[in-house]
Formats: C-alpha cells, structure tokens, sequence
C-alpha cells in the first residue's frame, strides 16, 4: 500500500513569492490534514479536511494561506505572499474512517523563505 | 499554552536497556494519545496510542503507560535498538477538538552500541 505522497521534498524562495504544496493521501483515507512543524517544535494542524469539506481550519493564516480539496482526494496548500517565518516543514496526514485516530504522515515539504 | 509537553529534550541509553519517554498534558479533555517516530527527512510513524480507558498498552518491545490522574504517560522500548535512535513525539486527542493531533515538542532518542 502506498503511503501519503507529498511534492516537492524542498523548496527555497524569497519572501513574497507565492508556494504551493501538494498531498496525495493513502488511498480510501476519507480525512486529511495539513501540519507545520517548526524547528524543535511538535508538528501544528493548519486545516482539516473530511472529504472535500474543510471542517477544521482554526489555525490556518487566511490572509496568506489557502487550501483546497477539489475532488476529496488530494489536496493543495498555497502561501501567497510567503514570509521569513513560513520556513518550516509542512506535513501532510491522512486517517480512515473508522480508525479511532491514528493517522498516517507523508515525508514532508520542507519551505525555505529567504 | 503547551498542553502536550516533553520535558527532555534528548536521552541516550545502551543497547539492550530500557528507554523511558515521558510526556504530561494538561487538558483533561484529552481521551485518546499516541506515540509516533520521526527519522530525520522523514514523516512522524505512529508507533502506539493509547485510550483513557486503559492505563497500560502493549506492542512487541513498546508499552505505553497512561496515569490519568498525574496527566502523565510514558513510553518504554525494551529493548533498546540502535534503530530505535530517532525523535519520539507525544501526541493527543480528545472529543471535543475532533481528530485534531496536539503535539508534545519531541525526545531525541539516542541509542549507543
């Protein structure tokens, strides 16, 4: 079974450039998540979606950060304009439906602002 | 408000003893943990989780132990494999913040041969 996919592994730009991410979750997972990890820090949750429905999106910056789930499969995280402090790891999870929580990560993207 | 902490930042054991990961959490709404694994350039691997139902959970070389009342689990790998060396994260959930993961910052697990 193939894991969570995630594009690109790294990625450098200038501050005020736009970014963008892409996560393929395991296939069937109904749930899907977007996490920062900052250096020495625990991964955040940003959004959460169920299907095409984002039903957590709390944490999530709207002024620059978007996300989007068109077909409920995979999904896209976009950061215009970025900022030095956007430099972390994005991560991308997914769940089943049915398991209690365990979710399952992809390798990461990890952002570079300079 | 960190309310998933790991107070040591790293620990290093021998081959062949006991590790001992510790976290605490204040939020008593939390009903459900898990520990996961994280190799450098690598995403978090679940590794076991626990409900608050239980106190103890077992998997091959792996037990997590929950104390509900001190808000403390802990993670113990007997025994220790240089494999194992890797960062360790607490991670918990509770019904009233749906799936949401809130993490603990992370042990570095060292094991020496």
């Amino acid at each position: 079974e193939a894991g969570v996919v995630q594009s690109p592994r790294y990625k450098i730009i200038e501050k005020k450039q736009p970014v963008a991410f892409w996560c393929n979750p395991i296939s069937g997972h109904n749930t899907l998540y977007w996490y920062r990890q900052n250096l020495g820090q625990g991964p955040e949750l940003l959004i959460r979606y169920e299907n095409e429905e984002a039903v957590d999106d709390s944490q999530l910056p709207k002024d620059r950060f978007s996300a989007e789930r068109l077909k409920g499969v995979d999904s896209t995280l976009k950061i215009q304009p970025a900022e030095l402090g956007d430099s972390a790891v994005y991560l991308c999870a997914s769940r089943a439906s049915g398991s209690y929580n365990e979710q399952f990560f992809g390798p990461g993207t990890r952002l570079t602002v300079l | 408000d960190q309310q998933v902490k790991q107070n040591s930042p790293s620990l290093s054991v021998q081959e062949g003893r006991i590790s001992i990961l510790n976290c605490d959490y204040t939020n008593s709404m939390f009903d459900y943990f898990l520990w996961y694994k994280k190799y450098p350039a690598e995403g978090p691997t679940f590794l076991i989780s626990i409900s608050s139902i239980k106190d103890k959970n077992e998997d091959g070389r792996f037990t997590v132990f929950l104390n509900k009342s001190a808000k403390h689990l802990s993670l113990h790998i007997v025994p220790s494999q240089p494999g194992d060396s890797a960062v360790y994260f607490c991670a918990a959930s509770g019904e009233t913040s749906g799936s949401r993961l809130t993490f603990g910052e992370g042990t570095q697990l060292t094991v020496n041969p």
